[in-house]
């Protein structure tokens, strides 16, 4: 049974430009949660998707968007990135629409804004 | 808005000692995690709360969960270099908030 998984692993970008990143969620699971983790921090919560909408927002700005596909994988957009955009980027899923609220983590993407 | 404090924020034991974690929220929550991380890695679940009183243990750490106190705690007993790590918890209430994390160093 796989778990959480994200793509890529690690992504440089220039300031200003656009990125992309990619989220599968463990099988069974409906809801993907999206985390922005700088170094030395604790995770802070972006947003929560569930049936293909954006269920829950954090203190995010609208840079940061994201969707939720048919088969409950999510994409997490950021554009006109900032240096202070560099951080791990974690996709957590869970099966919310079942009541189980537990959140399994992925592996992260290391996103370097220079 | 929901706050969460963790205290120590750096934890550094000897092998074989005791030593427990704070969790203090500011809201009511019934649920309330606990997670461990590696440097460089994600987050790897430990422990869920979901009711007053909770107490759940696994190998050296036990956790418990007082909502009235709004306050987990996280006990790590005779400690191993194992488990040195940053320590999270993490309380559900609108969204999923996050101490600021413990980082737990043992020594020799």
């Amino acid at each position: 049974d796989a778990g959480v998984t994200q793509s890529p692993t690690h992504l440089i970008k220039t300031r200003g430009q656009q990125v992309t990143l990619r989220c599968s969620p463990k099988s069974g699971h409906d809801t993907v949660s999206w985390y922005q983790q700088a170094l030395g921090q604790g995770p802070q919560f972006i947003f929560q998707y569930y049936e293909e909408e954006e269920r829950q927002r954090g203190n995010f700005p609208d840079r940061f968007s994201g969707h939720q596909f048919p088969n409950y994988s999510s994409e997490l957009n950021v554009n006109a990135l900032l240096l202070g955009d560099s951080a791990l980027y974690l996709c957590a899923s869970s099966a919310a629409g079942t009541g189980d609220a537990e959140q399994y983590f992925g592996p992260g993407t290391r996103l370097t804004v220079t | 808005e929901l706050k969460v404090e963790q205290n120590p924020l750096f934890l550094s034991m000897q092998e074989g000692k005791n030593y427990t974690i704070y969790c203090n929220y500011s809201t009511t929550s019934d649920r309330l995690y606990w997670y461990r991380q590696d440097p460089g890695k994600s987050l790897e679940s430990l422990f869920v709360l979901l009711s007053n009183g909770a107490v759940k243990q696994e190998g050296r750490l036990m956790a418990s969960l007082d909502t009235k106190a709004r306050l987990s705690t996280l006990h790590i007993t005779a400690a191993v270099h194992d488990l040195s790590a940053t320590y999270f918890c993490a309380v559900e209430s609108y969204d999923m908030r996050f101490g600021a994390g413990t980082r737990l160093t043992v020594k020799p």
